[in-house]
């Protein structure tokens, strides 16, 4: 099966930093996603993991530890735009059609 | 480039009809299309795989005759939600995989069963 956990929410003020932590416990693995949704709108890409270590992209960076089953992403200098849900997904190479499970999400809220 | 569009944006539909949703990958050729399901304030439910020329892959607890799913070519699929009822009443969103990597979303469908 598959679990993923995050958690429901974080808030945070503007131009600090914010990390959002994943766990996961799956029966196959090929890379951890991580996805930014805002309210009514499809989910837009952020960050893709497979192999051990820190991805930096601008403000956004993601961390993988596969031996731990754990990932972060770390939001740097908060903006009241990067308010949204943010999920954490992972790749299932069986059957060939690499499957995304996601967790249950993590709502950020920046205050000014 | 990677670019997916869903039509309609948005459907408001009697209890008990049938609603199509299309899902077009724009500028690549999408072998796999998935169908996921949002109701608000939770995640993505994976409802069912679609790969084109082959029956659609349905993940556990989804009706298959309740949610046909045709994807006729490689660049288009669509979810039919037959007799619907306002349990139905989600956010529908399809992705499309090119090659072996990363999906992209389209904008999603937002069905409202009255």
């Amino acid at each position: 099966g598959q679990n993923i956990d995050q958690p429901t929410e974080m808030t945070a003020t503007e131009g600090a930093i914010v990390q959002i932590n994943c766990t996961y416990q799956t029966s196959g693995f090929n890379g951890l996603f991580w996805y930014q949704q805002h309210a009514g709108e499809a989910p837009t890409f952020l960050s893709y993991n497979v192999l051990d270590g820190l991805e930096e992209k601008g403000r956004f960076s993601s961390f993988l530890s596969r031996s731990k089953g754990y990932s972060y992403l770390l939001l740097k200098e908060l903006q009241m735009k990067d308010s949204a849900s943010y999920l954490c997904a992972v790749r299932d190479p069986r059957n060939n059609d690499y499957k995304l499970s996601f967790g249950a999400g993590t709502t950020v809220t920046v205050r000014a | 480039g990677a670019v997916v569009s869903q039509h309609p944006s948005w459907v408001i539909c009697k209890s008990g009809t049938s609603v199509k949703i299309e899902c077009r990958s724009l500028d690549f050729q999408a072998t796999t299309m998935f169908w996921y399901r949002q109701f608000p304030k939770q995640s993505l439910m994976l409802m069912a795989t679609s790969n084109e020329g082959s029956k659609a892959t349905y993940e556990q607890g989804v009706e298959k005759d309740k949610f046909l799913i045709n994807h006729a070519s490689l660049t288009l699929s669509t979810l039919t939600v037959t007799s619907a009822h306002p349990e139905d009443s989600s956010f529908y969103i399809c992705s499309a995989r090119q090659g072996r990597y990363e999906q992209y979303f389209g904008p999603g469908t937002r069905l409202t069963v009255t």
